[in-house]
């Protein structure tokens, strides 16, 4: 069966340092991969999407994943934490047989 | 901007109840999805509709039922709600296609006494 694991419930980085959520994936032909950021009380917001194109894919906010075919992996990282950036993060697989399969979630904690 | 609009924010119901969670998304999407999202769980999708009148049954339907009369708008039922039925419900629409990214809305927070 399909899978995506987050590697990581929590993650604690001091303000100004970089930050690296790790999402694996268990193996497809061609999967879409996305980010999904979550602040307390709100809805997934699309951090980034892959879809086949370039391999490292830039979105919102600084933050950025790179997809590796080779270690079936697609972190996130960002150079720099902000105190804003606190939330919970998803990583989020698809196939084209229509099946969508979140991680259980990153929470990001940022310390002053 | 797509803006998925959940009814309630938050909500209160007894056991046994009949529930119904309205979600209205206003740029045409054809998809749309209801989950529900529990600590050390994440989200976990219940019910999802490719167009108007159809449904599918996602990882945990039991219990729940839905209903898609129009585009816009899907709503998610409890027949008979528990408290194990206690959770954040996110709605989410998107276009055809599990390459394009999901919007969601704010979610219900809803508790089952």
């Amino acid at each position: 069966a399909q899978s995506v694991t987050q590697l990581d419930s929590h993650v604690s980085v001091s303000e100004g340092t970089p930050v690296l959520l790790r999402c694996n994936y268990s193996s497809s032909y061609s999967p879409s991969l996305f980010w999904y950021v979550q602040h307390p009380n709100k809805g997934l917001q699309l951090l980034l999407k892959y879809t086949s194109a370039a391999t490292l894919v830039k979105g919102i906010n600084g933050f950025e994943a790179e997809f590796k075919k080779s270690e079936t992996s697609f972190h996130l990282t960002k150079p720099s934490a902000h105190m804003s950036d606190a939330a919970e993060y998803f990583c989020v697989w698809s196939d084209n047989d229509d099946k969508i399969i979140f991680g259980k979630g990153t929470r990001l904690h940022i310390l002053p | 901007d797509v803006k998925v609009t959940q009814s309630s924010r938050y909500l209160v119901k007894r056991t046994g109840e009949k529930v119904f969670l309205e979600c209205v998304q206003d740029m045409d999407h054809e998809n749309m999805f209801w989950y529900r999202q529990d600590p050390g769980l994440g989200l976990r999708l219940i019910y999802f509709s490719y167009d108007v009148k159809m449904k599918e049954k996602g990882d945990i339907p039991e219990g729940y039922s839905v209903s898609r009369e129009k585009k816009e708008r899907f709503s998610l039922i409890l027949e008979s709600a528990s408290t194990n039925q206690t959770s954040m419900y996110l709605c989410a629409s998107s276009l055809p296609g599990t390459a394009q990214p999901q919007h969601f809305g704010d979610g219900t927070r809803l508790s089952i006494l």
